[in-house]
């Protein structure tokens, strides 16, 4: 098993460009869920999924859009990336709100 | 009061002592706590978690100590090695709330 994985692993976005990251996970759950990482900020949930076809506000959505047209797959969406938005992003799934599994992230810089 | 405070923000413990991180939380629903650790260039990964049933768990050299009454509580690391230098974040949930609420994280360093 795979586990959860994240594609792409690095990304460098000039402001204004789009990009979509790509969560994939292999363990069957119904709750997946995405962070950013920010130093001294710990992880701050962006938008998360109870299952296929539902998305969710998390604490920081503004700038973000998600999607879960698969059971396995969460998808994130930037459609006009600013520098506020350059950080490390998670993405985690679990059965439940108990144990999270979480992905290797990716490394955004915003120019 | 969907806030978990966690401190300190960083901690430098030499090889064999005890490190002690802790966390404080408002919402008396929460009913799962949970500890994650971080390698730098790696995502979190699940340490140890309790339930407000207990006072304690212990799992080998990592023990969560609960304060239900003050709303507080704590990972202790035992005999601290330097395989333990890494970033350590606490959580808080219960049923029904479907997502974690984290901590801001503390950086350990065990120093040889």
């Amino acid at each position: 098993n795979a586990g959860v994985t994240q594609t792409p692993k690095f990304r460098v976005l000039k402001t204004g460009q789009s990009m979509t990251l790509l969560c994939a996970q292999d363990m069957n759950h119904e709750y997946m869920y995405w962070y950013r990482q920010d130093p001294g900020m710990g992880l701050r949930l962006i938008h998360y999924s109870v299952g296929e076809g539902t998305t969710a506000k998390g604490e920081v959505p503004d700038g973000y859009n998600v999607s879960r047209l698969k059971k396995q797959n969460f998808l994130l969406g930037l459609e006009s990336a600013a520098p506020s938005q350059t950080s490390v992003y998670f993405c985690a799934s679990s059965t439940s709100y108990n144990e999270q599994f979480f992905g290797p992230g990716t490394r955004l810089t915003v120019l | 009061q969907q806030q978990v405070k966690q401190s300190p923000q960083s901690l430098i413990v030499q090889k064999g002592g005890i490190s002690i991180i802790n966390c404080a939380y408002e919402n008396t629903a929460f009913d799962y706590f949970p500890w994650y650790q971080q390698f730098p260039g790696k995502g979190p990964a699940l340490l140890i978690a309790i339930r407000p049933d207990v006072s304690e768990k212990k799992e080998g050299r990592f023990t969560i100590s609960f304060n239900k009454s003050a709303k507080q509580f704590s990972l202790h690391i035992m005999d601290s090695q330097p395989g333990d230098s890494a970033t350590y974040f606490c959580a808080a949930s219960y049923t029904g709330f479907q997502k974690l609420v984290f901590g801001t994280g503390t950086r350990l360093l065990v120093s040889p």
